[in-house]
């Protein structure tokens, strides 16, 4: 199985912050990266598909970057909804691994 | 806005079996791949299991491989997942999640999810 690792697993910043999460494959996902928010209570919404693709109606404060196997999520500007757990996703190959996930918090 | 309508948590004992739906009535259901995922307490998200959009493949996390069945009624717009010989560790929230490719960046990802279902497996 492909085991991703996410860093850190959790973060405090403030509002106004740039925040940048980053994903690690164990082997080659080429560009199979997909980034989730996930509130408590809530489902996952996912924000980022393909490494690099802002799902439709994600504000454009987030982007992904990376390939092969070194992803990064930034968060351009920290906004009060923000407040979340990120999760990192690969579906180059089944089982789709998800990462341990990023907490950020209030600073 | 897609709306995937999860049922069938609770709280069942250890060795027993319980049956998730998930019924998606607004969109083609028929032509996606869906998956389970789920978290357990204080944990993070685990991919659970996969079914082909015509029910004709699935594929299973090894954790529940041999216990837990994915299947699918497209007459009826709703996926299941029947989970056999529950234990202790399969408490969690489980979610239903539809896999959707765009043309351009054919890359699978989970763009409508379920509300979650609870399932706690406890004496």
């Amino acid at each position: 199985d492909i085991q991703m690792t996410q860093s850190p697993s959790s973060l405090s910043a403030s509002v106004g912050d740039r925040v940048t999460i980053t994903c690690r494959a164990s082997q080659s996902i080429a560009g199979y990266l997909n980034w989730y928010q996930h509130k408590p209570g809530t489902a996952p919404k996912l924000l980022i598909y393909g490494a690099s693709n802002l799902q439709s109606g994600v504000p454009s404060r987030f982007s992904g970057s990376g390939s092969g196997t070194d992803f990064t999520l930034t968060i351009g500007s920290l906004q009060p909804e923000d407040f979340a757990t990120y999760f990192c996703q690969q579906t180059d190959t089944t089982p789709f691994t998800f990462g341990g996930g990023t907490k950020v918090e209030i600073k | 806005q897609v709306q995937l309508v999860q049922s069938g948590g609770g709280v069942v004992q250890p060795g027993r079996s319980l049956r998730l739906s998930c019924a998606a009535p607004e969109f083609t259901f028929r032509s996606y791949d869906m998956h389970w995922v789920r978290q357990a307490p204080g944990k993070g998200l685990e991919w659970v299991a996969l079914i082909s959009f015509d029910g004709s493949n699935q594929n299973y996390a090894d954790s529940v491989k041999g216990r837990f069945t994915i299947s699918r009624d497209n007459s009826k717009n709703t996926l299941y997942l029947l989970m056999n010989s529950l234990r202790a560790e399969d408490t969690a929230v489980y979610y239903c999640a539809r896999q959707y490719l765009t043309m351009i960046v054919v890359v699978p990802h989970f763009d409508y999810w379920g509300q979650g279902t609870l399932v706690t497996v406890s004496s």
